[in-house]
Parts: C-alpha cells; sequence; structure tokens
C-alpha cells in the first residue's frame, strides 16, 4: 500500500484480556518496527524484524508480549493478559533495508490507542 | 537509563521568529541523529538527519546543528509557521544497530 496501516485505530479492552495488533508495512520494506508511546513519554522501541532474521526483540517489556511477521509483510503484535500499564499507543514503522532508516528515517504507521480499563 | 534526552517538554514562538529544539544524548557510538514530527492522531513522520561526521545539515527552513564534544544536536526552524506546531523528537541509531532511540518529545508552539 501506499502506506504503513495499523488496525484496529483504537482498542479498549478489559484488564486480563489478550489483544491483538496488526501493522501492515509499505511493500517492498524489509525491516520492521514495533514501537510504543506511553502517556508523556517518548517513543520505547518493542521488537524489529529484518527479512527472514531472527527478530531483535531487546525491547519487549515482559514475556506476555509477543509479535509475529508472517511471509515477510504483515506483523501482528500480540498482548497477553493486559495490564493497566500497558495502555499506550503503539505505533508500528517499515523501512528499505538496513542502511536507508539511519539517514533517511521510518514511515509510521498512525498508531493503535490502546486503553486497558 | 535515557540516551537521548529532550529536556524542554514545550516551546512556544510567534510565528516568523526561529524555534531552537535541543537534544542531548550519551551514547558515543551513534552515528546518525534525525528529527520527527509528530501531529496528534498521526505518527511522526521523518524531518532531517544528520550524519555524526558533519556538524550541520540544512533542508529549507529546517537546519540541524550537532556538536559532538558536548553531545548536543539542536534543529532550527526558521522563519515559524503555525503549521510547525507539532511534537519534535529527536532520535539517534548507532553503528550496529537497527534500531532507533527517541527522546520524549518537544511540543512546538507557533502562535500566530
Amino acid at each position: 500500500g501506499a502506506g504503513v496501516s495499523q488496525s484496529p485505530s483504537n482498542k479498549v479492552t478489559e484488564k486480563g484480556k489478550d489483544v491483538e495488533l496488526r501493522c501492515d508495512p509499505i511493500s517492498g520494506h524489509t525491516a520492521l518496527y514495533w514501537y510504543r508511546q506511553s502517556l508523556g513519554q517518548g517513543l520505547e522501541f518493542l521488537i524489529y524484524f529484518q527479512g527472514n532474521s531472527a527478530p531483535d526483540k531487546s525491547g519487549l517489556p515482559s514475556d506476555r508480549f509477543s509479535a509475529e511477521r508472517t511471509g515477510g509483510s504483515v506483523s501482528t503484535l500480540t498482548i497477553q493478559r493486559t495490564q493497566q500499564e500497558d495502555s499506550a499507543v503503539y505505533l508500528c514503522a517499515s523501512s528499505l533495508g538496513r542502511v536507508g532508516p539511519r539517514s533517511h528515517g521510518y514511515t509510521f504507521g498512525s498508531g493503535t490507542r490502546l486503553t486497558v480499563v | 537509563d535515557q540516551q537521548v534526552k529532550q529536556n524542554s517538554p514545550s516551546l512556544s514562538v510567534q510565528e516568523g521568529r526561529i524555534s531552537i529544539l535541543n537534544c542531548d544524548y550519551t551514547n558515543s557510538m551513534f552515528d546518525y541523529f534525525l528529527w520527527y514530527k509528530k501531529y496528534p492522531a498521526e505518527g511522526p513522520t521523518f524531518l532531517i538527519s544528520i550524519s555524526s561526521i558533519k556538524d550541520k545539515n540544512e533542508d529549507g527552513r529546517f537546519t540541524v546543528f550537532l556538536n559532538k564534544s558536548a553531545k548536543h544536536l539542536s534543529l532550527h526552524i526558521v522563519p515559524s509557521q503555525p503549521g510547525d506546531s507539532a511534537v519534535y523528537f529527536c532520535a539517534a541509531t548507532d553503528t550496529g544497530g537497527f534500531k532507533t532511540i527517541f527522546g520524549a518529545g518537544t511540543r512546538l508552539f507557533v502562535k500566530a
């Protein structure tokens, strides 16, 4: 597609429930990133996928968080047994390869606003 | 441990004047520094970057200055326009990694 698409745009869930957030990157972009922005905070790195390489999961805050990227395209971020501190805007980004984003940045989606009540 | 710090949460500037947004970093391995702009309900958009081997990069009304000895960079917007009102994130990448480290952002208000 023309841009990075994320769905849903808003999600309200009850504490303890599981949620899935979806990201559809720009066609042809081999790198995909998940970040989150909690209220009043900067963007926190969560996970990075590059082609067929093993993902960099170093930013996932707990084992309740997982992500997969099927067929090198669409990615799903899953949060199990959601907690109130998981409330944030979850942003997905994609880029061409590994060199470009260091000088030309990522293309971000509009994010999913997750509210855990 | 914040590797990229933006100590001013907000800045207000009159239209036509210069906006200066500041950023400090701690990791000397960073090789690129970037600025992103974010409007409400939208994702951040890339604005301008600078390599660590340079001290200035200019793109239209936007100029980024890098002072490596002080581990400090700044974004200058001149002249400022009301449409520049947004949150600006400073970010950095290191030579070995693929992820970008972001600061907390500075909200810029440009008054007409």
